[in-house]
């Protein structure tokens, strides 16, 4: 089965407000994850990574927080707009496996203006 | 810089016909993988290279048959069509060692007839 999933399928907001996307992991070797968006008829798209030594990382909007201790990724989003309306992917890269992304089934974003 | 580029962009197969994706980067990557993406199934890995002359099955590499005689370029064969493979496929590369994600390219939209 899967080794990385979500908690929520589909998640709706409106815009200005503040997303959170979760993510749970099974993998306690997973070393190295990483937040995607996709946009309808594109590719994945990077948005953030962080690595297993850390508990937290920022970008331009975005937040991305581990939880090694219950195997837990989240993204957070901050004052969601319209352009933010995609799927959320996130991976994990197993320990051992350089070359390996595990992606979960991700979470569809709808800003309702 | 291009990055990834995938064509064809979108193709029709009839059952049993045979036919080869395009991938190219530009980033001088070392590894590089072909992924299949399904409604519900999230993004699977269907074979991988970790450098030129060097490839490797992925979890879904039935159908399929891959080279890497360049870095550059990294084509995906489709030996017989079914219709169980008709998906959306993406080609993504990565630097070499730990902690980088993969860059994804736009896809091509496959269906087998």
């Amino acid at each position: 089965g899967e080794s990385v999933g979500l908690h929520l399928p589909t998640l709706s907001v409106q815009e200005g407000d503040n997303s959170i996307i979760n993510c749970a992991y099974s993998n306690s070797a997973s070393d190295y994850f990483i937040w995607y968006k996709q946009e309808s008829g594109k590719g994945p798209q990077f948005i953030i990574d962080i690595r297993s030594n850390m508990d937290k990382r920022q970008g331009q909007r975005v937040t991305v927080l581990l939880n090694k201790t219950v195997k837990h990724l989240s993204l957070q989003i901050a004052a969601t707009q319209p352009g933010d309306s995609a799927v959320y992917f996130c991976a994990e890269n197993p320990g051992g496996s350089n070359y390996k992304l595990t992606f979960g089934k991700g979470t569809l974003l709808t800003v309702n203006p | 810089n291009a990055g990834v580029t995938q064509t064809p962009k979108f193709q029709v197969l009839k059952t049993g016909q045979s036919m080869t994706l395009q991938c190219a980067q530009d980033m001088n990557h070392e590894y590089m993988s072909w992924y299949r993406q399904d409604p519900g199934m999230g993004l699977r890995l269907i074979h991988y290279s970790v450098g030129a002359g060097i490839t490797d099955q992925g979890e879904v590499p039935n159908g399929y048959n891959v080279s890497r005689s360049t870095t550059e370029d990294f084509p995906l064969r489709l030996l017989s069509a079914a219709p169980s493979q008709t998906s959306v496929y993406f080609c993504a590369s990565r630097p070499a060692g730990r902690g980088y994600g993969y860059t994804f390219g736009s896809g091509t939209r496959l269906t087998v007839v």
